[in-house]
């Protein structure tokens, strides 16, 4: 079955970085494109981006452009979220989703908070 | 950027009874050579993500329950559930994939009164 795997809750300082994984299971890694949804506490979704996962071409929705990264590793069938100089607005559920122009797979989603 | 625009923000309905959640793109999200509207609603719970029920418009997710169902086409668009469970409690969004950023509504609250 298809499965959508996040890493676990992360806990950082501002101006840190984090990397969220998110390993796929159950079809063919390469052919769907992988998509990233942020949510605040309390708050509604928000669309980051999007990698594609034949070419590894990122691309980033306005805000989240500079210190957020889409990268891949297909030998291991995951992608990655990597958040750098964390500010305390960062603190949120990041949710990995398979895309088929809708999102019909999703983690579990990895919650990161920022917090001196 | 297409904004989707969910109304109400919050429902209260008691159980049995019908729940109609609306939703208004800024512009229309039909395209016509192929006539589907790009237009999904999700089903969140809390601590879950969420939970793709409709796309298309009107085409069902595998293994959600017939009293769940979408409609509407080009602006406007409503996701009803028929006989409300307890089980239906959650959050609900619509998503547009029309046009580049994909957009979601605010989400609206569904309770049970």
């Amino acid at each position: 079955q298809v499965q959508l795997v996040q890493s676990g809750s992360e806990l950082k300082q501002p101006g840190a970085s984090v990397k969220v994984s998110c390993k796929a299971s159950g079809y063919t890694f390469t052919t769907y494109d992988i998509i990233w949804v942020r949510q605040a506490p309390g708050q509604g979704l928000e669309w980051m981006g999007w990698i594609n996962t034949n070419t590894g071409k990122p691309t980033y929705a306005q805000g989240f452009t500079g210190r957020f990264v889409f990268s891949l590793d297909t030998s291991v069938s995951t992608a990655y979220l990597e958040i750098s100089s964390l500010k305390t607005e960062d603190t949120a559920v990041y949710f990995c989703a398979r895309d088929q122009r809708y999102y019909d797979y999703w983690g579990q989603g990895t919650l990161v908070t920022v917090s001196s | 950027d297409i904004v989707m625009t969910q109304s109400p923000d919050s429902l209260a309905v008691s159980l049995g009874e019908r729940a109609t959640i609306n939703c208004q793109s800024s512009q229309s999200i039909l395209y016509r050579t192929n006539n589907k509207n790009y237009l999904a609603w999700y089903q969140q719970k809390p601590g879950q993500p969420p939970k793709v029920l409709i796309y298309w418009g009107s085409t069902r997710e595998s293994g959600v329950p017939e009293r769940i169902s979408g409609s509407g086409s080009g602006t406007d668009f409503t996701l009803t559930i028929s006989s409300l469970q307890a089980e239906d409690v959650a959050v609900y969004y619509c998503q547009q994939y029309y046009n580049t950023p994909p957009t979601f509504g605010q989400g609206t609250k569904l309770e049970i009164k």
